[in-house]
């Protein structure tokens, strides 16, 4: 079973709207990860904080905002979507690169649709 | 860059029979090989890792996975197939920018085992 819990489960939002994923691991990771993926596509990332630092951003829109207010907590703040953002964001965890087979583990995700 | 390929969309395999789905990959230096399942509707699950060592790695639910060097390959494999095994199936190599590492995902292949 997974140890990264996603809220909400779905989520659905108009594009004015602001709303938040939340993403919660209690394993002792210090990296945390946001993935996207569209159906049948594989997952792509989007952001990677490291020792709850932003260290990877892969030119992700600024609609798209994160946060690690600490090392078990990640949120990705929305804002101004577009229909194309409608996907499941997943959230990951692991070990940074100081164990280099550390395992990533991802959560269960969050379904977004934008209306 | 790294990359991994995945060179079936889908393969179909009756239940008791062995299965096989491939993946190749491409890297500079050692290679961080993984593969992940995800069943309809939920996140990815860690099924198995190859980082050095033996090169038939065993994971979970009873599949393993041959790396093999010389063909840059790494595929996975169970000796007999159950119906509950029918998920998309990703091959993932892990690279590393500063403290940071990603998981690079091949195109996903869905396992079809029919009785």
């Amino acid at each position: 079973d997974t140890e990264v819990t996603q809220t909400p489960k779905h989520l659905v939002m108009g594009m004015t709207n602001k709303k938040s994923l939340k993403c919660e691991q209690h394993m002792g990771h210090r990296a945390m990860y946001w993935y996207k993926q569209k159906a049948k596509k594989p997952p792509e990332l989007m952001f990677v904080y490291s020792y709850e630092k932003l260290s990877i951003n892969e030119s992700v829109p600024s609609r798209f905002s994160p946060e690690c207010p600490n090392s078990s907590l990640l949120n990705l703040h929305l804002h101004a979507l577009q229909p194309e953002d409608s996907a499941l964001y997943l959230c990951a965890s692991s070990q940074p690169t100081g164990g280099s087979g550390n395992t990533i583990y991802f959560g269960e995700g969050s379904w977004l649709t934008v209306v | 860059a790294q990359s991994v390929a995945q060179p079936e969309d889908q393969v179909n395999v009756a239940e008791g029979n062995p299965l096989t789905v491939k993946c190749t990959y491409s890297v500079s230096g050692n290679p961080y090989l993984f593969w992940y399942v995800q069943y309809p509707n939920r996140g990815l699950q860690f099924l198995l890792k190859y980082i050095t060592g033996d090169n038939l790695v065993k994971g979970s639910y009873g599949f393993e996975a041959e790396f093999n060097k010389s063909q840059t390959s790494f595929h996975l494999k169970k000796p007999s197939a159950l119906v509950s095994d029918s998920a998309l199936y990703f091959c993932a190599v892990r690279g590393f920018i500063g403290t940071a590492s990603k998981l690079t995902f091949g195109t996903g292949t869905r396992l079809q085992v029919t009785l």
